[in-house]
């Protein structure tokens, strides 16, 4: 199976901030890489897919980068909204796998 | 509007067999490439990916629980179904409901049954 790892589990910023939240998978996964956004008590949502691809109605400040075993997701000017936990996924070869979750803490 | 909708049991006791159901409207699977199955979380925990059936019936199942789940679909009534035999408390999760259309991410989720395995 492919790992997934998202290194922080935690990530403070200031609304305004630029941050980015990386995910390393144990094996080249060729830019299949999705991220999702879990707000408390709600289900995840996706944000991008094939690594940079923005998701209908997401909004421009979420991009997307990364190629081989190395990505990012980066929110160029944080809102308060943000506030959430990020999940990469390696939607490459089954099983289908996920990082452990970098949960964004606005300060 | 693509909409996905749970429905399972709330509680059930060790060793049953856990029934889910999730109804979709807004597509078809039978449509080439479309794709329905369930992601699992645990309270505070992370996600994990289960099993998905496409439209042609191929299914594919996580390999450490394959041996416990069947996946299946009613195409006409836009449902589908997963079991998981012989349930432990570690199955004690909020199960969700996905969609994926072609490449494999989940670009639509359902809002989530929670089940709790318990004596």
């Amino acid at each position: 199976d492919i790992v997934m790892t998202q290194s922080h589990k935690f990530m403070s910023t200031s609304v305004g901030d630029r941050v980015s939240i990386t995910c390393k998978a144990s094996q080249d996964v060729s830019t299949a890489v999705a991220w999702y956004q879990q707000k408390p008590g709600q289900s995840p949502k996706l944000l991008i897919y094939w690594a940079s691809t923005r998701h209908t109605g997401v909004p421009d400040r979420f991009t997307g980068s990364g190629s081989g075993t190395d990505y990012t997701l980066t929110i160029s000017s944080v809102q308060a909204e943000d506030l959430a936990l990020y999940y990469c996924q390696q939607h490459h070869i089954t099983p289908f796998t996920f990082g452990s979750g970098t949960k964004l803490e606005i300060k | 509007q693509v909409t996905l909708k749970e429905s399972g049991p709330g509680i059930l006791q060790p060793s049953q067999t856990l029934s889910l159901t999730c109804s979709f409207s807004g597509f078809s699977l039978s449509t080439s490439g479309m794709s329905v199955g369930w992601i699992r979380q645990p309270s505070g925990k992370g996600l994990e990916w289960l099993a998905h059936i496409w439209w042609n019936d191929d299914k594919y199942y996580i390999p450490v629980l394959k041996s416990r789940l069947t996946i299946s679909k009613d195409t006409s009534n836009n449902q589908v179904f997963l079991k998981i035999a012989s349930v432990v408390t570690a199955d004690t999760a909020t199960y969700y409901c996905t969609r994926i259309y072609y490449a494999n991410y989940f670009d639509i989720w359902g809002a989530g049954t929670t089940v709790t395995v318990s004596s």
